[in-house]
């Protein structure tokens, strides 16, 4: 079955700390991965993509890893900042089949001053 | 460019209406994917549309509906409204049939009394 598992489900830090995301899938076939961060009562914006051969790939303070041979990814975020308050969604794109992107449910970040 | 665009932003109707959203995707993308996203289940895919053709449908009773006009602009119905109808819906827009890099607009917040 294809599952993408995120944790945790929910997140609180502090204003400057740094913290990471989980991501777990069993998708197949794989095509790529993306996070992505949607604020509050808004769309999904892309953070990352990750293909199958790469391992790390930077966006300003966001850091997103891969390892396919363990189907885990991460999104690391560092000095965190009030903005970063939102939901990170973790999305596995399949190469084929009927239901091409699998959702993840998200972890919710707080950051409190 | 302007972005993806959705229509209502919130509505708010009671249990047996039925209800219209509009999505209007980025100029010269010609692929639409609707979502569902509610707290417990989060993103759940709806339908796919690709020149004015329905391509995939997901597991949703016959009372969720779409369409996609000649202008790639796309509307979703939801008839004989229930409670657990009640989330945020999102449309994607993407240039291709197989195009991965997914646009998504703002969201119609559906609140069903």
């Amino acid at each position: 079955k294809n599952q993408v598992e995120q944790s945790p489900q929910s997140l609180i830090i502090l204003e400057g700390k740094n913290c990471t995301l989980q991501c777990n899938y069993t998708v197949s076939p794989f095509s790529n991965l993306r996070w992505y961060k949607q604020d509050t009562g808004r769309g999904p914006v892309s953070l990352t993509i990750m293909t199958f051969s790469e391992n790390t790939k930077s966006n300003g303070r966001y850091t997103a890893t891969l390892d396919a041979d363990t189907k885990q990814s991460s999104l690391h975020i560092t000095a965190s900042q009030l903005s970063d308050s939102a939901s990170y969604i973790c999305v596995v794109f399949r190469n084929t089949g009927f239901q091409k992107l699998v959702f993840g449910t998200g972890t919710r970040l707080l950051v409190s001053p | 460019k302007a972005g993806v665009t959705q229509t209502p932003r919130y509505l708010i109707k009671t249990r047996g209406q039925q209800v219209t959203l509009s999505c209007s995707p980025i100029s010269g993308h010609r692929s639409v994917s609707w979502y569902q996203q509610t707290p417990g289940q989060g993103l759940q895919f709806l339908f796919e549309y690709f020149s004015e053709t329905q391509r995939n449908k997901g597991n949703f009773p016959g009372r969720f509906s779409g369409r996609q006009f000649s202008n790639s602009r796309s509307e979703m119905n939801v008839s004989t409204l229930e409670l657990g109808d009640s989330a945020l819906y999102l449309c994607a827009s993407y240039q291709g049939q197989n195009s991965y890099e997914q646009y998504f607009g703002p969201g119609t917040r559906l609140t069903v009394t």
